[in-house]
């Protein structure tokens, strides 16, 4: 079974730069990596998703190294705003189904 | 457009009570997961449909868990004699084509309190 690993928490202050690593160690070739953010009592929303090198969108970039083992996520300038928290969520293709494995879960505080 | 709805947000259940749970996606996408979040746990998979076809159930916890999805839109996931374990907030989700570099689209969930 994949396991997907993220750190439990992080803290940074307003308009620093936050970086997010997820450990995949069993990804297949064909899956894709993707970053969700998550309110409470809110379903995850997405913010963006890549399968090699470096993807960035109007509000993050994603890096990954050319094994594909682990991804970050990088939040440009943080605001209070980004206090939530983020998964990474990856399939589950080489045990044979279409499950997809979420990371443990990183709680981002954001501190004035 | 709508994104993916679920309802009822909050369900009260007494143990040993049946649940339905639904799930209306984004209109014509082909894949649908639901999700059970445990209290301060990440989401865990439970089931896929792609169309009406349930190609993957290998993550419902037990056989008082159904899902379907009849007509390849709407989909219920219904729990039946409910346990206080089944707490939980339950997510749909929905993704365009079903393949890999599709993105997977939440909804709000059902917190579902088993009392």
């Amino acid at each position: 079974l994949a396991k997907t690993t993220q750190p439990i928490s992080m803290d940074s202050y307003e308009g620093q730069e936050v970086n997010i690593t997820c450990s995949h160690n069993n990804i297949a070739t064909n899956d894709y990596i993707t970053w969700y953010q998550q309110f409470p009592s809110q379903g995850p929303r997405f913010i963006i998703q890549g399968y090699k090198t470096k993807v960035t969108n109007e509000v993050a970039s994603l890096f990954i190294p050319a094994d594909r083992k682990s991804s970050t996520l990088s939040l440009p300038r943080v605001s209070l705003s980004d206090t939530a928290v983020y998964y990474c969520l990856v399939g589950d293709r080489p045990s044979g189904t279409y499950k997809y494995i979420f990371g443990t879960g990183t709680r981002l505080k954001v501190l004035a | 457009g709508a994104g993916v709805s679920q309802s009822p947000r909050y369900k009260v259940a007494k143990r040993g009570q049946d649940v339905a749970l639904r799930c209306d996606p984004i209109s014509g996408h082909v894949s649908l997961f639901w999700y059970q979040q445990a209290l301060g746990q990440g989401p865990e998979f439970l089931t896929y449909f792609q169309n009406e076809a349930q190609l993957d159930k290998s993550g419902l916890p037990s056989d008082r868990f159904f899902a379907e999805r009849p007509e390849g839109s709407v989909s219920t996931l219904k729990i039946q004699r409910t346990q206080q374990e089944d707490s939980a907030v339950y997510l749909c989700a929905s993704s365009p084509r079903g393949q890999e570099a599709d993105t997977q689209y939440f909804g709000p969930g059902t917190r579902l309190t088993v009392l």
